[in-house]
């Protein structure tokens, strides 16, 4: 089975970074995603880890470590705009994505 | 078109009433996936379809949801009889993987919303 954790809710200011984690337990792993929801919108693709270490797109980064089944997401220079939950996903074996509950995060001025 | 589409935006269903949603994926996309997503939660996995088999159907919740793809193209997920419990954002996704690679993402629709009453 898929265990996927995060935290429920971050608040940040304006201009600030923010980190947030991801710890799975799977069974096969074929690469880690995180997506960006709006309110009423649909998730729309961040970032996708299947090795260990750091991947830096712009103000958005992720880092993964296999062995311990963790990875995070970094937010910098955050925007108003940049309000909104964020899924980590867990690819397994057969193509299939699972998402963990999201993390809702707030920007605050 | 330019992105994976969904009809209705939103339904309302009196309980016991059958519904129909529909999901275009983007043109030329071999898998398709159906995701339900409940208020505050992240999407849980419905089924999966490569081409127009369906090739995972274990996130269904019970005989009263059927999905089909005959076509391979458009797909539509059907709830027979709905239940309050129902309730939920049904989020379409396609991808163009054909399961050899890892790293291909999803494109999500913007989802119908349906409201049992």
């Amino acid at each position: 089975g898929q265990n996927i954790d995060q935290p429920t809710e971050m608040t940040a200011t304006e201009g600030a970074i923010v980190q947030i984690n991801c710890t799975y337990q799977t069974s096969g792993f074929n690469g880690l995603f995180w997506y960006q929801q709006h309110a009423g919108e649909a998730p729309t693709f961040l970032s996708y880890n299947v090795l260990d270490g750091l991947e830096e797109k712009g103000r958005f980064s992720s880092f993964l470590s296999r062995s311990k089944g963790y990875s995070y997401l970094l937010l910098k220079e955050l925007q108003m705009k940049d309000s909104a939950s964020y899924l980590c996903a867990v690819k397994s074996a057969g193509n299939k994505l699972t998402f963990g509950g999201g993390t809702r995060v707030l920007v605050k001025p | 078109g330019a992105g994976v589409s969904q009809s209705p935006r939103y339904k309302v269903a009196k309980r016991g009433q059958d519904v129909a949603l529909r999901c275009d994926p983007i043109s030329g996309h071999v898998s398709l996936f159906w995701y339900q997503q409940a208020l505050g939660q992240g999407p849980e996995f419905l089924t999966y379809f490569q081409n127009e088999a369906q090739l995972d159907k274990s996130g269904l919740p019970s005989d009263r949801f059927f999905a089909e793809r005959p076509e391979g193209s458009v797909s539509t997920l059907k709830i027979q009889r709905t239940q309050q419990e129902d309730s939920a954002v049904y989020l379409c996704a396609s991808s163009s993987n054909r399961g050899r690679a890892t790293n291909e993402k999803l494109f999500f629709g913007s989802g119908t919303q349906l409201s049992v009453l």
